[in-house]
């Protein structure tokens, strides 16, 4: 049974650039929604993708966007990256466009200098 | 401003005793909440949903829940080393939207 997996793992940017993280949900799950977690913090909910749209959208503003395929895997992309991003940024799947009963990934820590 | 409050910890508990950890929450319409487990520099695990007044139990797991005084707990019986952790509560908001507090950093003395 395959869980959540994320890509990469760690990440180093420097301020202005662009980033994608990638997701691959739990096996049989169809809906996606991404955390930023910063140190010492629980999760923040950035937003949820169900049938390949956003669902739901937590404060985060416009330069966090994301995409879902077909195959229900997500990607997150943030532009103009700020100090203020470097986070581990989780990925969590559960069913049916639901917040309950999600399975988290192992994150992706990102780094910004 | 909707909020999810944990006190931060540590909390300390012997080997083998009851741990409690409380969380309370700001929206009253909320619907469901829960409980996950992130030991440092892993992912948070689910362990305990519940979304009725009352208790509900899995294991040596007790999750509590007063929706009319807006506050749901974790009982951890019998404690384990293993148990060391921090203990998030989540709250799905009546919006669908999900709530994290910051957690409870719980360690279990041998």
């Amino acid at each position: 049974d395959a869980g959540v997996t994320q890509s990469p793992t760690h990440l180093i940017k420097t301020r202005g650039q662009q980033v994608t993280l990638r997701c691959s949900p739990k096996s049989g799950h169809d809906t996606v929604s991404w955390y930023q977690q910063a140190l010492g913090q629980g999760p923040q909910f950035i937003f949820q993708y169900y049938e390949e749209e956003e669902r739901q959208r937590g404060n985060f503003p416009d330069r966090f966007s994301g995409h879902q395929f077909p195959n229900y895997s997500s990607e997150l992309n943030v532009n103009a990256l700020l100090l203020g991003d470097s986070a581990l940024y989780l990925c969590a799947s559960s069913l049916g466009g639901g917040l309950d009963e999600q399975y988290f990934g192992p994150g992706t820590r990102l780094t910004v200098t | 401003q909707k909020e999810v409050e944990q006190n931060s910890g540590p909390l300390s508990v012997p080997e083998g005793a009851i741990a409690s950890l409380n969380c309370t929450y700001s929206d009253r319409g909320s619907q469901s909440f829960f409980w996950y487990r992130q030991y440092s520099g892993k992912s948070p695990e689910l362990i305990m949903f519940i979304y009725s007044n009352g208790d509900k139990e899995d294991g040596r797991f007790t999750a509590q829940l007063n929706k009319a005084s807006q506050y749901v707990s974790l009982l951890i019986r019998d404690s384990q080393p293993s148990d060391s952790a921090t203990y998030l509560c989540a709250v799905n908001l009546r919006d669908d939207k999900i709530i994290f507090g910051k957690g409870t950093r719980l360690h279990i003395l041998p």
